[in-house]
């Protein structure tokens, strides 16, 4: 069964500081990673998705890496801005299914 | 890209009773789906939403407990039933279009007392 860890749970920055959220899986047969965003009481939104043969995406201010064989990837957030203050999900397709599991997620508060 | 509407947004229901949340999507999706997200916790899938027919159910979930229908490509309801105080999540439609991009609602806040 596959695990998504995501570590710190919390994370709080002043502004204009680069953001760093880690995500891990333990089973490196994904198809592929997605990173989302859940603002407080709303759903969520889709940031980036990394394919399982890609090794980063950019949007943005947005940067998201994937080392599928170590089981890891990394979502950086560049000169981070109050309006970045939310919770990031990380989210793994297996190779098999089409269903995601999810990480617990990192909370972001980004101090004026 | 598509749009997911959820209904209610928020209810507080009485311990015992049922509530169906309604989802619908404004353009075609292949696949959809309902998470639970209980306090603190991430997004667990209930179930696949299966057009015309009964829905896949995940470990721990079961239709009696959480009947499910998707009469079209579109629209899909999920109930709960016979709430209790555990049942108080939020509940989370999701869709995937013939593109495979995921699309979530705005979920469903329920509260039981």
């Amino acid at each position: 069964k596959q695990e998504v860890t995501q570590i710190p749970a919390a994370l709080s920055v002043p502004e204009g500081e680069n953001l760093v959220l880690n995500c891990s899986f333990t089973d490196s047969a994904i198809y592929n990673l997605q990173w989302f965003r859940q603002d407080p009481g709303k759903g969520l939104t889709s940031l980036l998705l990394i394919q399982s043969s890609q090794r980063e995406q950019t949007s943005g201010r947005l940067n998201a890496s994937l080392d599928k064989s170590s089981g890891r990837s990394t979502l950086y957030i560049a000169a981070s801005q109050p309006g970045d203050s939310a919770t990031y999900l990380c989210a793994v397709r297996p190779g098999n299914d089409y269903k995601l599991s999810f990480g617990a997620g990192t909370t972001v508060t980004v101090r004026a | 890209s598509a749009v997911i509407s959820q209904k209610p947004s928020r209810d507080i229901c009485q311990r015992g009773t049922s509530l169906t949340i309604q989802c619908q999507v404004d353009s075609q999706v292949t696949m959809m789906f309902w998470y639970r997200q209980q306090p603190g916790q991430s997004l667990t899938l209930i179930a696949t939403a299966n057009q015309g027919s009964e829905a896949t159910y995940e470990s721990g979930f079961v239709i009696d407990k959480f009947p499910i229908s998707r009469p079209n490509l579109t629209f899909s309801t999920l109930t709960v039933s016979n709430m209790s105080p555990e049942d108080s999540s939020i509940y989370l439609c999701s869709a995937r279009d013939i593109g495979n991009t995921i699309y979530f609602g705005e979920g469903s806040w329920l509260t039981v007392v």
